[in-house]
Parts: C-alpha cells; structure tokens; sequence
C-alpha cells in the first residue's frame, strides 16, 4: 500500500464515452502527476499539478482534461478518446515536484478504448 | 531532448542467477539517474539513485553506478529470486523550469523461475 489509490482498476469504453480517472493520495503531498504508460515505449508525463496548480502540460491532446480541486485529488476526464490511447495510466505523488525520487505511484488504471 | 534506453525484455533467468539490466541516457545537463521498479498490480517504487558521477546506489541487494564516461547506469545483482519478478525502470532527472522533469526508459521485465 503506497497511499495512492486509483479507481477504477480497469475500464472499458467506447469512442464516443465521456468517463473519468480518480486518483487520490493519503500522504500530505502537494505535488500530483498523471502518467501514461504504454507497452515497449518508455512512461510518459503528461500533466504535473503543483499546489493545485498546474505546471506542465506536456502536450496532451485536449481529449484529456486533468482537475486538481485540491492536494488530496486528482481527476483525468477522458472524452472521444481514439483506440490508440488504451493503455495503464498511473497517478503519482509527491511532496514538491523539486524531487522527482519522492513520487509515490497508483497502482494505475487499466484502459480500454474500443 | 533527454532520453534513456533500456535493453528490450523480457530478461528470464534461474533462481541464484547473476542479473545485469543494461541502461544508458543522453541528457542535456547533468542528470541525477533512478531506477524504478513495478511489481506485478502496482505502482512503480523507487528502488536505487545515485546523483553524481562514480556514486553507487544500492538496494535489496541491487547496484547501479553512475558512470559519466559512458553515460550508463546499469543495474546489477549478485543472485535473483523469484520476488524479483517485476518491471525494471531506468530514469534520469534534470531541472525544467524550476521543478526536477524524471524521463523515463520502456522498462525491462525480469522474470526469474524457480
């Protein structure tokens, strides 16, 4: 138990779906990530959120739209999302973004685009 | 850009074998180098660093040196069990912007049999 949840572990849409990540962080982190991670391509970045603000958007189609309401939460909302964006999306977290080594990862959530 | 490169998986070896999971990076700058590692189900965790040339991370018996020379930071270990079964992640650090971005390799999978 790293003291970051996802939910939910697995989803499957359609195309034409609107559904939404969560990712949640018992931990007093002020730093929280999304991440895509995709088979035999290295993990990517997409978007780091500091003190609710965010500070890298690390040019992810608009079909993505992250929400950070507060430390504690982050949302990645999905909407027409195309077959290659199936894939394991983790949530981190971290203390401040000055030290990468401190992130702590979800477990992540298993996406299926049809 | 900055970048790392991993051998492809996956790495399958006997119980009490000798492991050696090659990795290099290009960076423009002087990076701090990780290496992560996903057990099945979970998040990464961060297993080893090391934050400047010829320093040696150590962890769970795993050893990795930063060789500036040859620009790699391989991970080794003496004699693998099968709780080493995982994703093995190799990443390097550098300031973008007033916070540390991590660029991450594709993983290695290590599967070790009994």
């Amino acid at each position: 138990e790293t003291g970051v949840t996802q939910t939910p572990r697995h989803l499957v849409m359609g195309m034409t779906n609107k559904k939404s990540l969560k990712c949640e962080q018992h931990l007093g982190h002020n730093a929280m990530y999304w991440y895509k991670q995709s088979a035999k391509k290295p993990l990517e970045l997409m978007f780091v959120y500091n003190f609710k603000e965010q500070t890298e958007n690390n040019s992810v189609p608009s079909r993505f739209s992250p929400e950070c309401p507060n430390s504690s939460h982050l949302f990645l909302h999905l909407h027409t999302l195309q077959p290659e964006d199936s894939a394991l999306y983790l949530c981190a977290s971290s203390p401040r973004t000055s030290l990468p080594e401190t992130q702590y990862f979800g477990p992540g959530t298993r996406l299926l685009v049809l | 850009g900055n970048s790392v490169t991993q051998m492809e998986g996956p790495v399958t070896l006997s119980e009490e074998a000798f492991l050696t999971i090659n990795c290099t990076y290009t960076a423009t700058g002087y990076p701090s180098l990780f290496w992560y590692v996903q057990y099945p189900g979970e998040g990464l965790q961060l297993l080893l660093k090391a934050t400047k040339a010829d320093d040696k991370g150590s962890n769970k018996g795993f050893e990795a040196t930063y060789r500036k020379e040859t620009t790699s930071f391989h991970l080794e270990k003496g004699s693998v069990q099968v709780s080493d079964s995982a994703v093995y992640f190799c990443a390097l650090s550098l300031d973008s912007g007033g916070y540390q971005k991590v660029t991450f390799g594709t993983g290695t999978k290590l599967q070790v049999i009994p």
